[in-house]
């Protein structure tokens, strides 16, 4: 079965400072794995995804994750955090390959410090 | 496009009340399912749907029933409430011709039970 691990439920940076959300994934078979971003009172979007193309993925608003199969990782990063930043992030992985069935991490909320 | 409606954005219910949680999509989307965000704990698959007339069960299904008539509707029902039903629910959708795994998700749906 596959699975995803957030390191850290929230995490705090300074405005300009680097942005990065751990996940680590588990899985028998080659994952399909994505983040998503839940801003306030609103519901998910998808911000970036990886289905076994290009290991260095780029999304929306500057984000971008590198799946390194060595060490079972998709870590979410941004060079320079901004305000607008602040939400919370899911990861998530496909269930069998599906283009329906996500089992998601337990989010990690990321708040920008001015 | 509406994208995913969902309907009411909020709820009371008294512990045994019944109530249907309303979802619809315009984007002719073949699956469409429900997941429940608690916090701490991501979100959780409640029940899927491939297609009308086909309806499985996700992680935590039971206190729910769903439906799915036509290809626009997903309805979750709750039977009988309890508080341990509390919770925002989220319907989503995706589509056969879409990204793989980019499900669209509605605002969410807040149900307290009393």
């Amino acid at each position: 079965a596959q699975s995803v691990t957030q390191l850290g439920s929230h995490v705090s940076v300074s405005e300009g400072a680097l942005v990065l959300l751990r996940c680590n994934y588990s899985s028998s078979v080659p994952p399909y794995l994505f983040w998503y971003v839940q801003y306030p009172n609103q519901g998910l979007q998808l911000l970036l995804k990886y289905t076994s193309a290009a290991t260095l993925v780029k999304g929306i608003n500057g984000f971008e994750a590198e799946f390194k199969k060595s060490e079972t990782s998709f870590h979410l990063t941004k060079p320079s955090a901004h305000m607008s930043d602040a939400a919370e992030y899911f990861c998530a992985v496909s269930v069998g390959g599906s283009n329906y069935k996500l089992t998601f991490g337990k989010g990690t909320l990321l708040t920008v410090n001015p | 496009n509406a994208g995913v409606t969902q309907t009411p954005k909020f709820q009371v219910l008294k512990t045994g009340q019944s109530m249907t949680l309303q979802c619809a999509q315009d984007m002719n989307h073949e699956y469409m399912s429900w997941y429940r965000q608690d916090p701490g704990m991501g979100l959780r698959l409640i029940h899927y749907s491939v297609g009308a007339g086909i309806t499985d069960q996700g992680e935590v299904p039971n206190g729910y029933n769903v439906s799915r008539s036509t290809t626009e509707d997903f309805p979750l029902r709750l039977l009988s409430a309890a508080p341990s039903q509390t919770s925002v629910y989220f319907c989503a959708s995706s589509g056969r011709t879409g990204g793989l795994g980019e499900l669209f998700f509605g605002e969410g749906s807040r149900l307290t039970v009393l």
